[in-house]
C-alpha cells in the first residue's frame, strides 16, 4: 500500500527565515510529485510539482526530489505571514501502460505558521 | 479562465438518504477526480472519469458511484448515508489522462449526515 509520510507540526518558522517542509513516500514506483496549499476552510491550491530528481524553483518555492531516498521536499523562502497553511505533499504511480493510474495519495500535511 | 466548479457548496443530510454532488471541470479539461477529505483520513481518491468512463477507483464502498457526461462534467452519488460519510468532498480536473498532470481543485461540497 501506498504511503506518503509527513511531519503533521506545527512548524513554527519567524517570517523572513527558510521554511522547509518534508515528505516521504513508500512506493518506489512513484513518479509525479505535487505539493499543495491548503488554507483551513479552504481547498487544496496546487503550489508546485516536480517529476525529475533535483531541484525546480518557482519564485520563492523549491521543491526538491530524491528518489533514491524517497523523498521531496519543498523549501519557502523569505516566509511570510500569509504562507501560514497546511502543506500536502501528494504522489502518483504511472504504469507501464501509460493508461490511467491510481489518484493522487496524500500525505496528512504539514501545518506551517509563520511568526511575524 | 473559471476554474473548477462544485455545487451544492453545503449539504445537510440525514442517515439513510442519498445525495448526489455536482463537478464542472476547467474549460478544456477532460479528467475529472474525485476526492473525500476527512479531518481523521485526510484526502482520499475516490474515483477518476476520463471521457465518460471510470478509469481508477479508490478503496471506498459500492455506496459511493460516479457518472460523467460528454462536457466532462461529473457528478457523485452516495446512497444509505452513514454518519461517517460526513467530509467535505473534493472534486478535481487535469488537462489529459495522463496521470501526471497537475490536478487542480474546486472549493469543495461540505457534507453533513445527521
Amino acid at each position: 500500500q501506498k504511503e506518503v509520510e509527513q511531519n503533521s507540526g506545527p512548524l513554527s518558522v519567524p517570517e523572513g527565515a527558510i521554511a522547509s517542509l518534508n515528505c516521504t513516500y513508500s512506493d518506489r514506483g512513484s513518479q509525479s510529485f505535487f505539493w499543495y496549499r491548503q488554507y483551513s476552510g479552504k481547498s487544496p491550491e496546487l503550489i508546485m510539482f516536480i517529476y525529475s530528481n533535483g531541484d525546480k524553483e518557482d519564485g520563492r518555492f523549491t521543491a526538491q526530489l530524491n528518489k533514491a531516498s524517497q523523498y521531496v521536499s519543498l523549501l519557502i523562502r523569505d516566509s511570510q505571514p500569509s504562507d501560514s497553511a497546511t502543506y500536502l505533499c501528494a504522489v502518483t504511480l504511472i504504469p507501464d501502460s501509460g493508461g490511467g493510474a491510481d489518484g493522487l495519495t496524500f500525505g496528512k500535511g504539514t501545518h506551517l505558521i509563520i511568526q511575524p | 479562465k473559471a476554474g473548477v466548479t462544485q455545487t451544492p457548496r453545503y449539504l445537510i443530510k440525514t442517515r439513510g438518504q442519498q445525495v448526489t454532488l455536482s463537478c464542472s471541470p476547467i474549460s478544456g479539461h477532460r479528467s475529472v477526480s474525485w476526492y473525500q477529505q476527512t479531518p481523521g483520513q485526510g484526502l482520499q481518491f475516490l474515483f477518476e472519469y476520463f471521457s465518460e468512463t471510470q478509469r481508477n477507483k479508490g478503496n471506498f464502498p459500492g455506496r459511493f458511484s460516479g457518472r460523467q457526461f460528454s462536457n466532462s462534467r461529473s457528478e457523485m452519488n452516495v446512497s444509505t448515508l452513514e454518519l461517517g460519510d460526513s467530509a467535505l468532498y473534493l472534486c478535481a480536473s487535469s488537462l489529459s489522462g495522463q496521470r501526471n498532470q497537475p490536478q487542480h481543485f474546486g472549493d469543495g461540497t461540505r457534507l453533513s449526515i445527521l
